[in-house]
């Protein structure tokens, strides 16, 4: 069985400052993906950025970026350039290929973006 | 379009009442998905339904019972319920449930269930 880790129960950031939220995973497999997602108090899902663990390059959306370290089983999320619209519960996520397709979810790291 | 719609937004129903949640989505997607969330813990997965049939039920008690009426559309048959199914209720779907290499899930915005 897969587990996620994310030591981080709540963090806090200045706008416009960097912050990295950190997540562990434990895996058997050699295929997998690795998401983050954002639960804003409006409480939607949602995707914030996506890695397929075949592929070496760290994948980047806009402000949000990741630096994957397979042979750790790190999965961390940087955000650059906080703003408060970032505050939310983050949620790092292991998905196996296959036919289910189930998520597995660390338990959640709120971030805190302060004017 | 990544839209996934769920109805109602709220909703607060008795112990010996019978309720339905919806949910709905037109992005071609053939997978759909039931969790639940109680406050600041991860959503906890229910259903799958793949290509219209259910897939997997993670033991959840008969009182919750999912239809797939067709690809679009999913519904949560709620009845006799406890205080402690007191949850937020997400939806999510999936374009390919079978191996598709880029394959994510998509959520509602939820509904927020109140059993008094």
């Amino acid at each position: 069985a897969q587990t996620v880790t994310q030591s981080q129960p709540e963090m806090s950031v200045q706008e416009a400052e960097t912050v990295t939220l950190s997540c562990t995973y434990d895996t058997s497999e050699n295929n997998y993906y690795l998401f983050w997602y954002k639960q804003p108090p409006s409480r939607q899902m949602i995707l914030v950025i996506r890695q397929e663990a075949y592929k070496q390059q760290n994948a980047t959306e806009n402000r949000f970026s990741v630096n994957f370290q397979k042979a750790a089983k790190s999965f961390s999320l940087k955000i650059s350039d906080s703003q408060l619209g970032d505050t939310a519960m983050y949620f790092c996520a292991f998905m196996k290929p296959g036919s289910a397709r189930q998520l597995t979810f660390g338990s959640g790291t709120q971030l805190t973006v302060l004017p | 379009d990544t839209e996934v719609t769920q109805t109602p937004k709220h909703l607060v129903m008795g112990m010996t009442n019978k309720k339905s949640l919806k949910c709905e989505q037109h992005m071609g997607h053939r997978a759909m998905y039931w969790y639940k969330q109680k406050a600041k813990k991860p959503p906890e997965l229910m259903f799958v339904y793949s290509y219209e049939k259910l897939s997997i039920n993670e033991s959840v008690p008969s009182r919750f019972s999912p239809e797939c009426p067709n690809s679009s559309l999913l519904n949560l048959h709620l009845h006799a319920l406890q205080p402690e199914d007191s949850a937020l209720y997400l939806c999510a779907s999936s374009q390919d449930p079978g191996g598709a290499p880029q394959d994510t899930q998509y959520f509602g915005p939820g509904t927020r269930l109140t059993v008094l």
